[in-house]
């Protein structure tokens, strides 16, 4: 039981060049969530999915595209990289109803735009 | 617009010493806050968690303080040691929504030995 994975641990890019996260949870949980993490600032929410086939924006959506096209997979795109998307990326999952409000965090994506 | 905000950023503590970390939050729909431990490349863990219906929740030496009315909670660490040193997180959610979790912005944590 791996839990959250993601891929790959760290990445260059230059800025134009665009790039996709991978995100893999074999806990079957129906909520998926991407975080940017910079310093100083916590952990801010980019986009969500409450399911397969379903995506919506979180607080810092621009720039980011996603898809959920396998309930285990959460993809986070960067169509045209900036120095500003420079950071840490988390992906979190959770369960859906139940007590548990628990998000399982993989181990970041660590990004540099030149 | 931070919804949690947490203090202080960064805390020395002497072995043995006691770890305290505040956050105050500004939504009252909120209904589950946690703190989140997070040790250096690698990503936050879930550490305790409280809901607004209770005052105080204790896991061995962590303890959450929450206090509705003034809209604040608190992390404290008992007899703090080395291997506490990390970076905490508090965390709150909303009860409606996409259920994600609004972080503070973090406070790193060094327990001297």
């Amino acid at each position: 039981n791996a839990g959250v994975t993601q891929t790959p641990k760290f990445r260059v890019l230059k800025t134009g060049q665009s790039m996709t996260l991978l995100c893999a949870q074999d806990m079957n949980h129906e909520y998926m969530y991407w975080y940017r993490q910079d310093p100083g600032m916590g952990l801010r929410l980019i986009h969500y999915s409450v399911g397969e086939g379903t995506t919506a924006k979180g607080e810092v959506p621009d720039g980011y595209n996603v898809s959920r096209l396998k309930k285990q997979n959460f993809l986070l795109g960067l169509e045209s990289a900036a120095p500003s998307q420079t950071s840490v990326y988390f992906c979190a999952s959770r369960n859906q109803g139940g007590i548990s409000e628990t998000q399982y965090f993989g181990p970041g994506t660590r990004l540099l735009v030149l | 617009q931070q919804q949690v905000k947490q203090s202080p950023q960064s805390l020395i503590v002497q072995k043995g010493g006691i770890s305290i970390i505040n956050c105050a939050y500004e939504n009252t729909a909120f209904d589950y806050f946690p703190w989140y431990q997070q040790f250096p490349g690698k990503g936050p863990a879930l550490l305790i968690a409280i809901r607004p219906d209770v005052s105080e929740k204790k896991e061995g030496r962590f303890t959450i303080s929450f206090n509705k009315s003034a809209k604040q909670f608190s992390l404290h660490i008992m007899d703090s040691q080395p291997g506490d040193s990390a970076t905490y997180f508090c965390a709150a959610k909303g009860n409606t929504g996409r259920r994600a979790l609004t972080f503070g912005s973090g406070t790193r944590l060094q327990v001297q030995p």
